[in-house]
């Protein structure tokens, strides 16, 4: 089973609006991370936002934030005022705290591509 | 600046030419990874290290190796690429400090053709 699955391969939005991208995950872990990147044209990864399984409130940073529903595991990221930057591949990670060999591998799901436009 | 650095950055090869991508940090990290990203399946894990002389394969190990025999490099090593090793590589690096909270840090990427 996917332990992350990204079911939008691919997004418009308008420059200014907010976006919603999906993000769902599998784990039997009580403790986990959830991050977002986002990798540009160029290729980088830049990290955007972590929530962490125990965390009360939904992770902010900026204009990203981050809709954690823990009961339907589910982890959007939200983007408000989309600007043309915004353009890139978005990709979802979790990390599962198995104090085990490899707990602190990221696993991501298959991204999905956000196209603001003018 | 703290940053990840790979070098080099493109590189086309032939079959069964050795290589080596580099990779270090100058964060003091404990934990570096290399993944491989390949289109529609995102990115995938070759192999990692918890610290210095501490290796261990990832989802995708075969076909490279690794050593880390200093904290701030993990180089990635291609004894004999073949054609499915092209693909785009990163490294990464992050403290052991916090356990699920830590921060993996990506390089800027190789971009890897085995002709």
């Amino acid at each position: 089973a996917q332990k992350i699955t990204q079911t939008q391969p691919g997004m418009f939005v308008q420059e200014k609006e907010a976006v919603t991208l999906d993000c769902t995950y599998d784990t039997s872990d009580p403790s986990y991370g959830l991050f977002w990147y986002k990798q540009p044209s160029s290729g980088e990864m830049i990290f955007l936002i972590y929530q962490g399984s125990y965390d009360q409130q939904n992770a902010t940073e900026g204009r990203y934030s981050l809709n954690f529903q823990k009961a339907r595991k589910s982890a959007n990221l939200v983007i408000s005022a989309s600007q043309l930057g915004d353009s890139a591949m978005y990709f979802c990670a979790m990390r599962e705290g198995r104090v085990n060999t490899g707990f602190q591998k990221l696993v991501f799901g298959t991204g999905t591509r956000l196209l603001v436009s003018p | 600046e703290a940053q990840v650095t790979q070098n080099p950055r493109y590189l086309i090869t032939v079959t069964g030419k050795k290589l080596t991508v580099t990779c270090s940090q100058n964060m003091n990290h404990e934990y570096m990874s290399w993944y491989r990203q390949d289109p529609g399946l995102g990115l995938r894990q070759i192999y990692y290290s918890m610290n210095v002389e501490v290796t261990d394969k990832g989802d995708v190990p075969e076909g490279y190796k690794v050593s880390r025999k200093e904290k701030r490099n993990f180089p990635l090593i291609l004894e004999s690429p073949s054609p499915n090793q092209t693909s785009l590589y990163f490294c990464a690096s992050s403290s052991l400090a916090g356990g699920v909270t830590d921060t993996q840090y990506f390089g800027p990427g190789t971009r890897l053709t085995v002709l």
